[in-house]
């Protein structure tokens, strides 16, 4: 167990819909970042927070946002999906040890 | 522009043989680089990290992988493979555009490791 929860596990959505996913980091870790998972582009970085502020924006769609609140947890916001949005999104955490920490992620399937 | 390379898609072991997986980069200035394990329905898990120092970097699960400047290589390997060693594999580079951090990742495309009984 990495100690990063990510809700849903699963998420099936129509096209023009909006969702919410959300992250709780590792405890203490105060960095968050998100990626992308899909079979044609891999794994992408979309954007990164550190104790609440943006501090690095990736590959990520402008119907796309995110937050970091004050107890750490982190939501990524999408919003007019599309066909292509489906794919696996990971949370990961840093702070203590080397490396990043991963979730098991949210399996979005836009329909 | 920066890039990680994995140029085989899958690679097959005997279980008890030594493995490589192989990994090029191409990126500006010193690399930090990093090799991830994906286990089906999980998320990726943190094996061994170059940045400086010693060329060959020993990780999780008794792997390692060698540094090769002239080769801008990165191999991860193991001497004694392990069916349970059978998973999907990602090398990754410290994108130079994010400064300090560690977690602004360029990932390759993974390389499905199966290793046999």
């Amino acid at each position: 167990d990495s100690g990063v929860t990510q809700t849903p596990k699963h998420l099936i959505t129509a096209t023009g819909q909006r969702v919410t996913l959300r992250c709780s980091p590792r405890s203490g870790d105060l960095s968050v970042y998100w990626y992308q998972q899909s079979l044609d582009q891999g794994l992408q970085f979309l954007i990164q927070y550190y104790n609440g502020e943006e501090r690095a924006k990736g590959n990520i769609l402008e119907r796309f946002s995110a937050q970091q609140f004050p107890d750490l947890h982190s939501e990524l916001n999408l919003s007019s999906l599309e066909l292509g949005d489906s794919a696996l999104y990971f949370c990961a955490s840093s702070g203590r040890g080397p490396g990043l920490f991963f979730g098991s992620g949210t399996q979005l399937s836009v329909l | 522009a920066q890039s990680v390379a994995q140029p085989e898609d899958q690679v097959n072991v005997a279980e008890g043989n030594p493995l490589t997986v192989k990994c090029t980069y191409s990126v500006s200035g010193n690399p930090y680089l990093f090799w991830y394990v994906q286990y089906p329905n999980r998320g990726l898990q943190f094996l061994l990290k170059y940045i400086t120092g010693d060329n060959l970097v020993k990780g999780s699960y008794g792997f390692e992988a060698e540094f090769n400047k002239s080769q801008t290589s990165f191999h991860l390997k193991k001497p004694s493979a392990l069916v349970s060693d059978s998973a999907l594999y990602f090398c990754a580079v410290r994108d130079p555009n994010y400064g300090g951090s560690q977690g602004n990742l360029i990932f390759g495309k993974g390389t499905k490791l199966s290793v046999k009984p």
